[in-house]
């Protein structure tokens, strides 16, 4: 079953512009996962952010995570046509052993 | 170090026929895990490993997958007899924790005919 939901199922933008995509998830967790995934290609780790961590950066990627809302944010700033991807969040629960669990992605597409 | 590698990348095969699909982890990776991707039900997990040892096996569909990991090198997963649903991308992907970022394959994509 899919733990985590993204937000939106797709997203048109133009080169320069800023991408945000939103994961809503169920249960509580330890941790929250970004993957990029091109087409044809296996997914590629982006960031991962703790439960006790509300915001993360890396490079043009900026990651909030609310715990009480169960929900997360990816911001791509200044998107470039090498962007466009699938983008998944996943999560690994917080019961013991549980791997990562992964929506149904966002499919980016920049344009330029 | 070359990544998780998979084979072979593209699978065709007939329906009741045999189908084995190989992957070596990272070195040094404690972790390994078997997804299967379709446009359906997006990524889901069918078996993972913990020092060659299958932890979670809950995922995998029915008799018909099997998965092992003879050694921390080398990891194959079975599915006999095949059928045409079984048709899908499946990677294998390792890490060195169950919470950190894992290493995907590229994947096999498979199309049972």
């Amino acid at each position: 079953s899919q733990q985590g939901e993204e937000d939106p199922q797709a997203l048109s933008i133009q080169e320069g512009e800023n991408a945000t995509m939103n994961c809503s998830y169920k249960t509580s967790i330890n941790n929250l996962q970004w993957y990029r995934q091109n087409s044809g290609r296996g997914l590629v780790h982006l960031i991962l952010i703790r439960s006790n961590e509300r915001e993360k950066h890396s490079g043009r990627l900026r990651v909030t995570l609310d715990t009480s809302k169960k929900s997360s944010s990816l911001l791509i700033t200044a998107s470039r046509a090498a962007d466009t991807a699938s983008y998944f969040c996943a999560t690994d629960g917080r019961q013991a052993g549980t791997a990562l669990i992964f929506g149904k992605g966002t499919t980016l597409s920049v344009s330029s | 170090d070359a990544g998780v590698i998979q084979s072979p990348r593209h699978e065709v095969t007939e329906m009741g026929q045999e189908v084995t699909l190989r992957c070596k982890p990272i070195s040094g990776h404690d972790y390994l895990f078997w997804y299967r991707q379709t446009m359906m039900r997006g990524l889901e997990l069918l078996i993972y490993f913990n020092n060659n040892v299958p932890i979670d096996d809950s995922g995998m569909p029915e008799d018909r997958f099997s998965a092992k990991m003879p050694n921390a090198s080398f990891s194959t997963l079975k599915i006999q007899p095949s059928e045409p649903r079984d048709s899908a991308v499946y990677f294998c992907a390792s890490s060195p924790g169950l919470s950190t970022g894992y290493t995907f394959g590229s994947g096999t994509r498979l199309t049972v005919v």
